[in-house]
């Protein structure tokens, strides 16, 4: 597949462990917020979004948190699998301009 | 339901030509937003259309375009290539737009400019 970043920070955990997956952004205007999951040769898919007016939000196996006060973002994935390697974007909907803003993503790695 | 559907998935050009991408949005979907993901800078909007309008563009040069048809169908066309236009480029749709809802994403037209 694709190298989607050269660059992306990456982090490695344990299969079966706890991962988060952090994001700082960059509107304070923004109130729709979102994680992408990017496998592979594939395009980004959606995992789980928080509204503005929510601090915590959760889905089957995450957990989005979001701290309005810092400007942060972050996504917890518990007992991770094997599947879950991928790269992981956050996104915000940067209010004043109605566009999506995708973060540079951060490549989660499984060790066995 | 079928998911969105770009083509072609990988393309060669030379400098200097141009290209069209097409995207089949997800039925009942409006919104239909482009996407450049290069390794350097990540993913990029590059603009959004809903009912055949647009309604949003990102900073791309004018050979950068679009439409989208009264279907909901889109296309983005890229003229006077340059080897900088290399990239994945990424369709999504979405039900109430692309800054307000969920982005349903295809699997990407990988562009190689020579």
């Amino acid at each position: 597949g694709e190298s989607v970043g050269l660059h992306l920070p990456t982090l490695s955990v344990q299969e079966g462990d706890n991962s988060i997956i952090n994001c700082a952004y960059s509107n304070s205007a923004s109130d729709y917020f979102i994680w992408y999951k990017q496998e592979s040769g594939k395009g980004p898919q959606f995992i789980i979004d928080i509204r503005s007016n929510m601090d915590k939000r959760q889905g089957q196996r995450v957990t989005v948190l979001l701290n309005k006060t810092v400007k942060h973002l972050s996504l917890q994935i518990a007992a991770t699998q094997p599947g879950d390697s991928a790269v992981y974007f956050c996104a915000e909907n940067g209010r004043r301009d109605d566009k999506i803003i995708f973060g540079k993503g951060t490549r989660l790695h499984i060790l066995p | 339901k079928a998911g969105v559907t770009q083509t072609p998935r990988y393309l060669i050009k030379t400098r200097g030509q141009q290209v069209t991408l097409s995207c089949s949005p997800i039925s009942g979907h409006r919104s239909v937003s482009w996407y450049q993901q290069t390794p350097g800078q990540g993913l990029q909007f590059l603009f959004e259309y809903f009912s055949e309008t647009q309604r949003n563009k990102g900073n791309f040069p004018g050979r950068f375009s679009g439409r989208q048809f009264s279907n909901s169908r889109s296309e983005m066309n890229v003229s006077t290539l340059e080897l900088g236009d290399s990239a994945l480029y990424l369709c999504a749709s979405s039900l109430t737009g692309a800054d307000t809802g969920e982005l349903f994403f295809g699997e990407g037209s990988r562009l190689t400019v020579l």
